[in-house]
């Protein structure tokens, strides 16, 4: 068990709905970091926030959000969603910044948008 | 770019050792990581070497850094059913920027065969 918890586990939704991912970084951890992993696009860095932050963003879409609140769990928020943004989610989570640090990854959140 | 390469598909059988391969692109990387991600899981941190390493061994796991030819291995010795999993490796980008992010393979698939 890694202690960073990821709900829900699976999620199966429609195009053009909305959908929010929850993540919990283990305790004491401040950055969390967002990962989309898909059979054709592999494991692609989304966004980090640090402390409640935005840190660095990868390749995030624009009806794709996050934010890190107070208690530092963080949600990820997809929007107008394709068939395409079907994929698993992962959250990961470390003490401080990515340099140097070993990220700690939850169990994902499987997308299936039908 | 960013494309850390990797080959795809990886099968031993038990006991022989396995030499997953991995090309990466920043040759200032500081760090460099291998994950491995077994089915149904989040990416777990296997080991990492620092760029002013050649070699790391870690029990079973041995790191081999070729930083002129941006060349990173990992070994395992007398492999088990129980590494069956995909291999990722790792580094982070961006280190001038501010903003680094740590940027995954493509995965290598072991399939470790009885």
């Amino acid at each position: 068990d890694s202690g960073v918890t990821q709900t829900p586990k699976h999620l199966i939704t429609a195009t053009g709905q909305r959908v929010t991912l929850r993540c919990s970084p283990r305790s004491g951890d401040l950055s969390v970091y967002w990962y989309q992993q898909s059979l054709d696009q592999g494991l692609q860095f989304l966004i980090q926030y640090y402390n409640g932050e935005e840190r660095a963003k990868g390749n995030i879409l624009e009806r794709f959000s996050a934010q890190q609140f107070p208690d530092l769990h963080s949600e990820l928020n997809l929007s107008s969603l394709e068939l395409g943004d079907s994929a698993l989610y992962f959250c990961a989570s470390s003490v401080g910044t990515v340099n140097e640090e070993k990220l700690f990854f939850g169990s994902g959140t499987q997308l299936s948008v039908l | 770019g960013e494309d850390v390469e990797q080959s795809l598909f990886l099968s031993v059988r038990e006991g022989d050792s396995s030499v997953i391969n991995c090309t990466y692109t920043d040759s200032s990387s500081t760090y460099l990581y291998w994950y491995k991600q077994e089915p149904g899981a989040g990416l777990q941190l296997l080991t990492y070497i620092f760029s002013n390493m050649d070699m790391k061994q870690d029990q079973r796991l041995t790191v081999l850094l070729n930083k002129k030819d941006k060349h990173l291995s990992l070994r395992i010795a007398d492999t088990q059913t129980g590494d069956s999993a995909i291999y990722f490796c790792a580094e982070i980008l961006g280190k001038n920027t501010g903003f680094q992010k740590l940027v995954f393979g493509t995965g290598t698939r072991l399939l470790v065969s009885p």
